[in-house]
């Protein structure tokens, strides 16, 4: 059973909205999140993350927050810009293994 | 800095076939691991290492063989290739004290038949 789940596959967004990525994941021992972006034909990069103290980080257009409680991770891209269109993977870390959910594609409009 | 490189970019290979997927990378990151991915799967983790003589097993370890003699290089090892076991497969590293913020290099794809 997939302990990291986003359950859309797909988002598409106009220039300049918000695009809002979603992820649960079901163990309560995770203690780190995370999320990666991936372009076709690359290797995945890091985005941002967050630790379990906290329930929100912000990088400029970048904020992810966390839900402990509903185990529940999300990532809010503010204004979203052509270039963002790419594949967003969240990840849980525990011990020396991170778990990726399988990806959401999000599409850009202008 | 090269960053983390992967060769070869494509391979095929007949099942049964053995062969061997390259990583290395020049930060000096004592941590190395080893993914797959699949479409609606993300990325699995195959095998890592901790450092150099240290390995262990991810979600995915069956039918892949890693070693790490050097810091710089983790090769992955494929025994007798299945059809199961064609996907791209990127290796990532990192340093310890942020280990989870890993940098990929730019995938392997692999196709067995």
């Amino acid at each position: 059973d997939q302990q990291v789940k986003q359950n859309s596959p797909s988002l598409s967004v106009q220039e300049g909205r918000i695009s809002i990525l979603n992820c649960d994941y079901t163990n309560s021992m995770f203690d780190y999140f995370l999320w990666y972006k991936k372009y076709p034909a690359e290797g995945p990069t890091f985005l941002i993350s967050i630790s379990s103290i906290k329930d929100k980080n912000e990088d400029g257009r970048f904020t992810v927050f966390l839900n402990k409680s509903a185990k529940h991770l999300s990532l809010h891209i503010v204004p979203s810009q052509p270039g963002d269109s790419a594949v967003y993977f969240c990840a849980v870390a525990a011990g020396n293994m991170l778990t990726f959910g399988g990806g959401t594609r999000l599409m850009v409009k202008p | 800095n090269a960053g983390v490189t992967q060769t070869p970019k494509f391979q095929v290979l007949k099942t049964g076939q053995s062969m061997t997927l390259q990583c290395a990378q020049d930060m000096n990151h004592e941590y190395m691991s080893w993914y797959r991915q699949d479409p609606g799967m993300g990325l699995r983790l195959i095998h890592y290492s901790v450092g150099a003589g240290i390995t262990d097993q991810g979600e995915v370890p069956n039918g892949y063989n890693v070693s790490r003699s050097t810091t710089e290089d983790f090769p992955l090892r494929l025994l007798s290739a299945a059809p199961s076991q064609t996907s791209v497969y990127f290796c990532a590293s990192s340093y310890g004290g942020q280990l989870y913020e890993q940098y990929f290099g730019p995938g392997t794809r692999l196709t067995v038949t």
